[in-house]
């Protein structure tokens, strides 16, 4: 049973364009909420998290949204850079113990 | 180094024998993560450990699954009669603590593959 839910297997984006990437998730007892990116042989490293007291992170050019009525998060990448090319994956916890992955987006940045 | 390290960093085993897979958590780190990645997968979590003691191992797959972890730093991994469907990628992370506001810092993984 999958708690946590990226439905686009993979995203291109133009260089400098914007990059949105999605999540669903359906616990509501979710409280805390993730970015991991991944690069090809490596483990995923942490991007941005957000609980769910706010509706919005941001940090340089990431900004994750939060919409608890939903049950979405996303994360907006701006502007998009061929560096940012790698797999995303949103995780979902509650009070930060287990945490819940989704399948991940792979996003490529065309240059 | 001063991140997350795992040992081997790939093994190929023969179906029915066991592994062993090891991680060596960051410095201070009490809290230890094992999480599998399947082909096309996400990533499945298996068990945390706070300190040497392991308050959820339900996402352990099945009893040929194991974990341990000894003075409250390195831990390894045991799957006992190795199937097929064990074949991913098995990645351990770890964190100051458990709780809100801790971001997990991931190892490189273990690529098994059962023949």
């Amino acid at each position: 049973d999958q708690q946590v839910k990226q439905n686009s297997p993979s995203l291109s984006v133009q260089e400098g364009r914007i990059s949105i990437l999605n999540c669903d998730y359906t616990n509501s007892m979710f409280d805390y909420f993730l970015w991991y990116k991944k690069y090809p042989a490596e483990g995923p490293t942490f991007l941005i998290s957000i609980s769910s007291i706010k509706d919005k992170n941001e940090d340089g050019r990431f900004t994750v949204f939060l919409n608890k009525s939903a049950k979405h998060l996303s994360l907006h990448i701006v502007p998009s850079q061929p560096g940012d090319s790698a797999v995303y994956f949103c995780a979902a916890s509650r009070a930060g113990n287990q945490f819940y992955f989704g399948t991940g987006t792979s996003l490529t940045v065309i240059p | 180094g001063a991140g997350v390290s795992q040992s081997p960093s790939n093994k190929v085993t023969e179906k029915g024998k066991d592994v062993e897979l090891r991680c060596d958590p960051i410095s201070g780190h009490t809290a230890l993560y094992w999480y599998r990645q399947s082909l096309g997968q996400g990533l499945e979590f298996l068990i945390y450990f706070q300190g040497n003691s392991a308050p959820d191992k339900s996402g352990l797959p099945s009893d040929r699954f194991s974990a341990e972890r000894t003075g409250g730093s390195v831990s390894t991994l045991t799957i006992q009669r190795t199937q097929q469907e064990d074949s991913a990628v098995y990645l351990c992370a770890s964190s100051p603590t458990s709780g809100l506001g801790n971001e997990q810092f991931f190892g490189p993984g273990t690529r098994l593959t059962v023949l």
